[in-house]
């Protein structure tokens, strides 16, 4: 298995909702990590995750609330988004090898649309 | 993160080799060069990466200037498959990329 998977593909959602994006790696990646891409702009990192533990937070709203559970799961949840929160959220996962260097594998995205 | 800059856009016929250029005058010795793409509707995908010597895998190659200023990454021969929003990124081996605006490439049939 050398994908990383996303769930759900679509989401719209208002602004008093509460949802969760999820991503899933079975390759024994130990680095996560959550971006947003806006339309026609490149992805922006929001949150690093290094053996399940929040490394690097990008200064994201409170709304947005990451959570990695075990090692192949990373969660997002969303909570009183606003409509510019629309966007592309990409999930992304690395192997953490001391001395090499470990590309980062994508997922296809979770596009969100808030109402 | 260094910075680079790229051109906003380029097009190239198909089966033919494709040059994309990077430029990143403030680079340091310790950043190694990346490029990454996204096709359309998918995350973006890995191509290549070095620090100084030129590079080839099996999807493209790097070409790095002497002076680390500069670097290309060469297409042997598009495909309509290769076309994308291809990314130069420079990263000191920290876990964050941080992505520039990107060329955007149409490969024309």
């Amino acid at each position: 298995d050398t994908e990383v998977t996303q769930t759900p593909k679509h989401l719209v959602m208002g602004m008093t909702n509460k949802k969760s994006l999820k991503c899933e790696q079975h390759m024994g990646h130990r680095a996560m990590y959550w971006y947003k891409q806006k339309a026609k702009k490149p992805p922006e990192l929001m949150f690093v995750y290094s053996y399940e533990k929040l490394s690097i937070n990008e200064s994201v709203p409170s709304r947005f609330s990451p959570e990695c559970p075990n090692s192949s799961l990373l969660n997002l949840h969303l909570h009183a988004l606003q409509p510019e929160d629309s966007a592309l959220y990409l999930c992304a996962s690395r192997r953490l090898d001391r001395g090499t260097y470990n590309e980062q594998f994508f997922g296809p995205g979770t596009r969100l649309t808030v109402l | 993160d260094a910075k680079t800059t790229q051109p906003n856009s380029m097009e190239s016929n198909e089966e033919e080799p494709v040059h994309l250029p990077c430029n990143h005058s403030t680079i340091s010795g310790t950043d190694y060069i990346h490029w990454y793409r996204q096709l359309p509707s998918q995350g973006p995908e890995y191509v290549i990466h070095g620090l100084t010597s030129n590079v080839n895998n099996r999807m493209a190659s790097l070409a790095i200037a002497e002076d680390r200023k500069s670097s290309t990454l060469i297409l042997h021969r598009a495909t309509l498959r290769d076309a994308a929003v291809y990314y130069c990124i420079l990263m000191d081996g920290n876990e964050k990329l941080t992505f520039g605006t990107g060329t955007r490439l149409t490969i024309i049939p």
